[in-house]
């Protein structure tokens, strides 16, 4: 079957870096999604990875490698409005999307 | 960019009467647009594929009776949950994709509609 895995939930301090992790295993792939989620509001882009290595843009960074089937997010300079979900979306060998449950992340002053 | 309006945003209804949620692509045309589900704290989870001009994919474990869906036009398809329960409670979010960024085809995604169904 296919698979994506994140952790449930993290916590952060205001102003440090946090790396949310996701791993799958999926029938093909043809790229990896970032999205945000804030509660009770429907999910925004964050990031698309499909070749190997790390897309960086502003405060966030998504890293891939397709041969271990593993992708990150990195989030830098941690504000509060960053407190919200993460998912981790996989697009498999048909273009369907495989969801991740979502990593909600908390942001302590 | 894009972008997705789905109405209405909240919605509460008795049981057994029935709920119609619009989803619009404000600035671009959809063939294919997606209707998702999510519980609290879960994932979203795909209900069915809405084509325009043909009927909606749905996906296993999904009612079709219940959950009627229309895309009649390029920019609108309706979900419409037909004689809703409590256990219809839920978020229901639509997306289409509304072109590339970054080389990939990106699906944007409606406010999403809270429905309660007392």
């Amino acid at each position: 079957g296919q698979n994506i895995d994140q952790p449930t939930e993290m916590t952060a301090t205001e102003g440090a870096i946090v790396q949310i992790n996701c791993t799958y295993q999926t029938s093909g792939f043809n790229g990896l999604f970032w999205y945000q989620q804030h509660a009770g509001e429907a999910p925004t882009f964050l990031s698309y990875n499909v070749l190997d290595g790390l897309e960086e843009k502003g405060r966030f960074s998504s890293f891939l490698s397709r041969s271990k089937g593993y992708s990150y997010l990195l989030l830098k300079e941690l504000q509060m409005k960053d407190s919200a979900s993460y998912l981790c979306a996989v697009r498999d060998s048909n273009y369907q999307l495989i969801w991740g449950a979502g990593t909600k992340l908390i942001i302590k002053p | 960019g894009a972008v997705v309006s789905q109405h209405p945003s909240r919605v509460i209804c008795k049981s057994g009467t029935s709920v119609k949620i619009e989803c619009r692509s404000l600035d671009f045309q959809a063939t294919t647009m997606f209707w998702y589900r999510q519980f609290p704290k879960q994932s979203l989870m795909l209900m069915a594929t809405s084509n325009e001009g043909s009927k909606a994919t749905y996906e296993q474990g999904v009612e079709k009776d219940k959950f009627l869906i229309n895309h009649a036009s390029l920019t609108l398809s309706t979900l419409t949950v037909t004689s809703a329960h409590p256990e219809d409670s839920s978020f229901y979010i639509c997306s289409a994709s509304g072109g590339e960024i970054s080389g990939a085809n990106v699906l944007t995604f409606g406010a999403g509609s809270r429905l309660t169904v007392l």
